[in-house]
């Protein structure tokens, strides 16, 4: 299996701060690397593929980069709305593995 | 709109077979590329992938439960259903069923949307 490493598990940020989730696969993954965002009692919901390309609808604060092992997550402002956990997940080989998540709390 | 339903005991005890329902619209199971997922989350933990199904009928199993779990598709009925053999507290988890969208001409997939998920509780 690939193992899908997040970093941090836990974040404090204020509303309007710029943050940065890191996602980091045990192999190369290519650019196979997608972004869900879950918040309390709900399913995830999809963000990204392909590392940075955004759903439709997704606000344009959301970005994601990277290729081979490194991936980031940055959200560019903060808005209240943007609390929650966000997990990657490989999409290069099956098992389609998951990182253990970032959840991103109000400071 | 694309929409999906787990459906399955909410309680099993140890050592029982859970077989849960996903019953979708919106998509056809037999469209090239299209799969349907599997994905459980324990109380409070992480995400963690089980099983999927393509059009084909091709299925992918998770490793660790390979030889627990069992994943079909009713393409009449809009229906995939996941079969985890001597279930055991430490399975007690929100089971999603999820569709898998590929982007044409690629391997990029993703699962989206997502159904509401189901709590199921192992205990005696």
């Amino acid at each position: 299996d690939i193992q899908m490493t997040q970093s941090p598990s836990s974040l404090s940020a204020s509303v309007g701060d710029r943050v940065t989730i890191t996602c980091r696969a045990s192999q190369s993954i290519s650019s196979h690397l997608n972004w869900y965002q879950q918040k309390p009692g709900k399913a995830p919901k999809f963000l990204i593929y392909a590392a940075s390309s955004l759903q439709s609808g997704v606000p344009s604060r959301f970005s994601g980069s990277g290729s081979g092992t490194d991936f980031t997550l940055t959200i560019s402002s903060l808005q209240p709305e943007d609390f929650a956990t966000y997990y990657c997940q490989q999409s290069y080989d099956t098992p389609y593995t998951f990182g253990q998540g970032t959840k991103l709390e109000i400071k | 709109q694309i929409t999906l339903k787990e459906s399955g005991p909410t309680l099993v005890k140890p050592t029982q077979t859970l077989t849960l329902t996903c019953t979708f619209s919106g998509f056809s199971l037999t469209s090239s590329g299209v799969g349907v997922g599997w994905i459980r989350q324990p109380p409070g933990k992480a995400l963690e992938w089980l099983a999927l199904i393509y059009w084909d009928d091709d299925k992918r199993y998770s490793p660790s439960l390979r030889s627990r779990l069992t994943i079909t598709k009713d393409t009449s009925k809009n229906q995939v259903v996941l079969t985890l053999t001597n279930m055991d507290p430490v399975d007690t988890a929100t089971y999603y069923c999820a569709h898998r969208r590929v982007l044409t001409g690629t391997y990029f997939n993703w699962f989206d949307p997502w159904g509401q998920g189901t709590l199921v509780t192992v205990s005696s």
